[in-house]
């Protein structure tokens, strides 16, 4: 199947500071990358939809301003965790989807576990 | 009411035992259905799709009640690796949208 990428696997940051997480579908053009969140023992939690050259739709409750993506191009997308707090704590997962994914299958990303202290 | 309901486990099943996950979905508008599994601190990954007419995988077997707004999936001859959690997953309208999850069901396979 294809691969998407994430990077970094783990940050750990002090509270206030921003984070940037990449996401980058390796071998084939994403024209849609989905951001999830992942609490402990909880479902994953969709933040946003990005498509390449347009604003993002973010779900409702997830404030824009402080998760910032852009998706400048086919194969990456990143978000950006700006000020970011202890209860901003969690695992991060992107996928991403192609034209030609006609099952709907998305790719996961590896994830990123983001630790605020 | 959440998109899609799954019953968290845990289920502890003994290797070679026979185990059903069931899961309820909520939007009649839903298009299509998946079974994606997750290991502890990784990413979901795509076990199976769901079809109406129901279909298996080896080990591994699907179904799904449009009627009841019902999927299933069934594992025959537990194997140690499948301990995971495993998460349903629904697409409401187009196939290129976005995904809906439950939170997963954990299953442990112990020799």
């Amino acid at each position: 199947g294809a691969v998407v990428s994430q990077h970094p696997s783990r940050v750990i940051c002090k509270s206030g500071t921003s984070v940037k997480i990449e996401c980058r579908s390796l071998d084939f053009q994403a024209t849609t990358m989905f951001w999830y969140r992942q609490f402990p023992k909880q479902s994953l939690m969709l933040m946003a939809t990005s498509n390449e050259g347009s604003k993002a739709t973010y779900e409702q409750g997830v404030e824009k301003d402080k998760f910032l993506i852009n998706h400048a191009s086919l194969t990456l997308s990143t978000l950006t965790v700006t000020s970011a707090h202890p209860e901003d704590s969690s695992f991060y997962i992107c996928s991403a989807t192609s034209s030609g994914g006609g099952r709907g299958e998305q790719f996961f990303g590896p994830g990123t576990r983001l630790t605020v202290l | 009411r959440k998109e899609v309901e799954q019953d968290p486990g845990p289920f502890n099943v003994p290797e070679g035992a026979t185990v059903a996950f069931n899961c309820t979905y909520s939007n009649s508008a839903s298009q299509s259905f998946f079974w994606y599994r997750q290991d502890c601190r990784k990413e979901p990954k795509l076990l199976m799709s769901v079809y109406s007419s129901g279909n298996e995988d080896g080990r591994f077997t699907a179904q799904l009640n449009r009627a009841s707004q019902y999927i299933s999936l069934l594992i025959r001859d537990s194997k140690l690796s499948d301990s995971a959690t495993y998460l349903c997953v629904v697409i409401v309208g187009s196939t290129l949208g976005r995904l809906y999850f439950g939170r997963g069901t954990q299953l442990t396979v112990w020799p």
